[in-house]
């Protein structure tokens, strides 16, 4: 069976640290990869997307990057945290047929 | 452009008291809609997928059904432990690969 893992759990971070989240996919090949984040009582806002090794789509201008160095791996990046990356990241992969989407723990990033 | 509103936005209900979670949405070339129960501090499960006007999806005490405009999540009976926050998603066609967009969520407390 398929299982997603994604760490850390949670983070807390400085302002202007880097950033570096991963997330990995067991039991399936070629996957269809998501970054998201959720604010706090709101919906899950879609930052990236990936459907093969090397290939992001980025859906928000933002402080962050995407790379995706395996078939089942999948990084969020950025060089300099700012306050307003705090959130929680969710990684989430989804099968080549684009059927339901599958999700990771998350990620409860602070930046303080 | 394309939206996904859930309704309401939180509801409290006593334990046996039965009732339905909204989900209305404006997308071009709808592929599928998705139900996900997301537990506070954790990524979301899925649930249910829906397909087309009409089809009915069931488990447990949930229920979930689609019109052309709009979807349903019926909680029958529930328990204290039904109480989450349920997340509705549209897939939407887009060229050859198709995004996930979600609503904001209704955040359901079952009372004992």
């Amino acid at each position: 069976s398929q299982t997603i893992h994604q760490w850390p759990a949670t983070l807390v971070q400085p302002v202007g640290s880097p950033l570096s989240l991963e997330c990995t996919v067991e039991g399936t090949s070629n996957p269809n990869l998501y970054w998201y984040r959720q604010a706090a009582g709101r919906g899950l806002q879609l930052l990236f997307y990936s459907v093969g090794i090397g290939q992001i789509s980025s859906e928000v201008p933002q402080n962050l990057s995407a790379s995706r160095p395996q078939d089942r791996q999948f990084i969020l990046s950025s060089k300099k945290l700012l306050l307003s990356d705090s959130g929680f990241y969710l990684c989430a992969w989804s099968g080549e047929t684009n059927t339901e989407a599958f999700f990771g723990q998350g990620t409860r990033l602070t930046v303080v | 452009e394309d939206q996904v509103t859930q309704s309401p936005e939180a509801l409290r209900l006593q334990e046996g008291e039965s009732s339905s979670l909204n989900c209305s949405y404006t997308v071009s070339g709808l592929r599928g809609l998705f139900w996900y129960r997301q537990d506070p501090g954790k990524g979301p499960e899925f649930l249910f997928t829906l397909y087309s006007a009409g089809e009915e999806k069931e488990k447990e005490r949930l229920k979930a059904t689609l019109t052309k405009k709009e979807s349903f999540l019926h909680i029958t009976a529930p328990k204290p432990e039904d109480s989450a926050t349920y997340l509705c998603a549209v897939q939407a066609g887009r060229g050859n690969f198709n995004k996930f967009y979600f609503g904001s969520g209704t955040k359901l407390n079952v009372k004992p």
